[in-house]
């Protein structure tokens, strides 16, 4: 049992290039979300998904695409990368049917965009 | 939209002392489930303890506890008999009801307290 995975662990990308980070989790869990972490700050929400087909948009979706298409995968996609998106990023994922509903997180993804 | 705030930057603790961090939020809704997660350097995030905010009782875990008071919006953490590897960045997290009718279970963070513990 892996838990929660995101692949990769470091990334450095070119203004405007694009890229997909890459999460997955092996517990069948129905919820999934994105987050990034600032320098100092705490986590804030990208996108989130409640199941498999249905994606929703969290506090600071701009740039950034997803999609669900199995239970398992939640990939992140940056479109055109940015400075700004110069970040830790983090994915976890929960169960629905647990009270209360403890999220799992990945071991982040950091990313710098020069 | 929900907020949590975390008004300690840092706070620094003697080993086996006791120390409380803060945590405030604000939110129309009347359910929902309150977190305190731990992040040391190597950035996992670690559950340390949750409360049901249906749920009067303050939730304990070992020397880790909290005091929730509902109606102040006030989830406070103390750590008792601190231990050097309590050392880390504490947040604070709301969380929505899975099956609310909006913000389905989304979560908002405060932006945390470096927590350094001293031999």
């Amino acid at each position: 049992n892996a838990g929660v995975t995101q692949t990769p662990k470091f990334q450095v990308l070119k203004t405007g290039q694009s890229m997909t980070l890459q999460c997955a989790q092996d517990m069948n869990h129905e919820y999934m979300s994105w987050y990034r972490q600032d320098p100092g700050m705490g986590l804030r929400l990208i996108h989130y998904s409640v199941g498999a087909g249905i994606t929703d948009q969290g506090e600071v979706p701009n740039g950034y695409n997803v999609s669900r298409s199995t239970t398992e995968d939640f990939p992140l996609r940056l479109l055109s990368a940015a400075p700004s998106q110069t970040s830790v990023y983090f994915c976890a994922s929960s169960s629905t049917r647990d009270s209360p509903t403890e999220q799992y997180f990945g071991p982040g993804t950091r990313l710098t965009v020069t | 939209a929900q907020t949590v705030t975390q008004s300690q930057p840092e706070m620094s603790v003697q080993e086996a002392e006791t120390v409380t961090l803060s945590c405030t939020y604000d939110t129309s809704e009347s359910d929902y489930y309150l977190f305190w997660y731990k992040q040391p350097p190597s950035r996992q995030m670690i559950l340390v303890i949750r409360q049901e905010a249906y749920k009067q009782q303050n939730a304990t875990e070992n020397r880790f506890s909290v005091n929730f008071q509902k109606a102040a919006k006030s989830f406070s953490l103390k750590i008792s008999d601190s231990q050097l590897g309590d050392a880390a960045m504490y947040f604070c997290a709301y969380r929505s009801m899975i099956f609310a009718n909006t913000n389905a279970g989304k979560s908002t963070f405060g932006d945390g307290t470096t927590l350094t513990v001293k031999p």
